[in-house]
């Protein structure tokens, strides 16, 4: 079976510092790899995704990245966080090349910047 | 533009039925998902409607009609358990989700 291992589950950190988020997923070849953000109290916003290693497409302008150094594993980083990075950060995968809407999403990650 | 709209918190008892509303706009559509979210947890997949029509998984069920751009979440039997937030979602390429709608039960 699949399953989507995301680390660590929460963080605090001072803002101007670095961030590296990890999620990789096991039982499966090739998957769909998103990054999403929640605010509190808020929507799902969709932030990157990958069809495959190397291949990512960002959705919102910030100050994060993403990486895909491996078919199952993605890394969400930013060089200097802001107080507005704040939030609940979600990766998920669905099968590629899959018509379904079926997302497996992480437990998360909590980030608060101080 | 694409966008997806639907209540931000619906009150129901426990034992009654809810029904939550969702709109959406967009240029093309590859069908409408549901999810749910409990506090402090991952979404996780309720349903999807990839035609016009109504979907039924168990207490949930969920319908769709393309041509009025719009959908619904059906819950029967509300339980304390349901109190969650739910999010309608369709795809384009990737997953866009709306903003969610607190479901609150009581007893």
């Amino acid at each position: 079976s699949q399953t989507i291992h995301q680390w660590p589950a929460t963080l605090v950190q001072p803002v101007g510092s670095p961030l590296s988020l990890e999620c990789t997923v096991e039982g499966t070849s090739n998957p769909n790899l998103y990054w999403y953000r929640q605010a509190a109290g808020r929507g799902l916003q969709l932030l990157f995704y990958s069809v495959g290693i190397g291949q990512i497409s960002s959705e919102v302008p910030q100050n994060l990245s993403a990486s895909r150094p491996q078919d199952r594993q993605f890394i969400l980083s930013s060089k200097k966080l802001l107080l507005s990075d704040s939030g609940f950060y979600l990766c998920a995968w669905r099968k590629g090349r899959s018509g379904a809407n079926v997302l497996t999403f992480g437990a998360g990650s909590r980030l608060t910047v101080l | 533009g694409q966008s997806l709209e639907q209540p931000s918190e619906v009150t129901a008892v426990e034992g009654a039925i809810v029904q939550i509303n969702c709109t959406y706009q967009t240029s093309g559509f590859y069908g409408l998902s549901w999810y749910q979210q409990h506090d402090g947890g991952a979404p996780t997949f309720l349903s999807y409607n990839a035609l016009d029509g109504l979907e039924e998984t168990g207490r949930f069920s969920s319908f769709l009609s393309r041509s009025d751009s719009y959908g619904y979440l059906l819950l029967q039997e509300l339980q304390m358990k349901d109190s969650a937030s739910y999010f309608c979602a369709y795809k384009r390429g990737k997953l866009i989700f709306g903003q969610g709608t607190e479901l609150s039960v009581k007893p």
